[in-house]
């Protein structure tokens, strides 16, 4: 069963300091990989898409990596902020007849001054 | 500005009482599509459209009806709500459902049956 699964489930951090999260797959065949970034009470954002040649991207103070052949991806963020605050999601996109995306819970992340 | 929009945010309804939460996109999008999501599970899809009049179901459609009369509008409707369809409801939109296209999603519809 195509699955995407994250840890940690929650996660606290003093504002400055950096931190990873990640994200475990089991999708195939696989497409590409995302990571979204969600405010509470907001729709997904997206941060980064990878594409399976593509090992690391950044977008300012986020880089995600990406391990195809473990079938694992981290975001790492960097000099936290208290916007950071946030729940961040995982989505694999299955390669078929149309491009399905299988979400993960998410990673509930507070930045505390 | 490009975005997904969702009426209403918040609806409060009772058992079987029949209601339509409006998504409309400006980005002249071809594939739209129907997430919720509940508390501890990721989002899980509904319904999906690739163009006008073409949907398919997603992994959750039981209770949910959607239509694409126009490219723009993507409505969902629940004919008879039941308090399990209590959640959190996305729409969402890209250019195509392939390769790394970018997948907007509108603000949200936090939707209560009682």
């Amino acid at each position: 069963k195509n699955q995407v699964e994250q840890s940690p489930q929650s996660l606290i951090i003093l504002e400055g300091k950096n931190c990873t999260l990640q994200c475990n797959y089991t999708v195939s065949p696989f497409s590409n990989l995302r990571w979204y970034k969600q405010d509470t009470g907001r729709g997904p954002v997206s941060l980064t898409i990878m594409t399976f040649s593509e090992n690391t991207k950044s977008n300012g103070r986020y880089t995600a990596t990406l391990d195809a052949d473990t079938k694992q991806s981290s975001l790492h963020i960097t000099a936290s902020q208290l916007s950071d605050s946030a729940s961040y999601i995982c989505v694999v996109s299955e390669w078929g007849g149309y491009n399905k995306l299988i979400f993960g819970a998410g990673t509930r992340l507070a930045v505390h001054p | 500005e490009a975005q997904v929009t969702q009426n209403p945010r918040y609806l409060i309804t009772v058992t079987g009482k029949k209601l339509t939460v409006t998504c409309s996109q400006n980005m002249n999008h071809e594939y739209m599509s129907w997430y919720r999501q509940d508390p501890g599970l990721g989002l899980r899809q509904i319904y999906y459209s690739m163009n006008v009049e073409v949907t398919d179901k997603g992994d959750v459609p039981e209770g949910y009806k959607v239509s694409r009369k126009e490219k723009r509008n993507f409505p969902l409707i629940l004919e008879s709500p039941s308090p399990n369809q209590t959640s959190l409801y996305f729409c969402a939109s890209s250019a195509s459902d392939r390769g790394s296209y970018e997948q907007y999603f509108g603000p949200g519809t936090r939707l209560t049956v009682t």
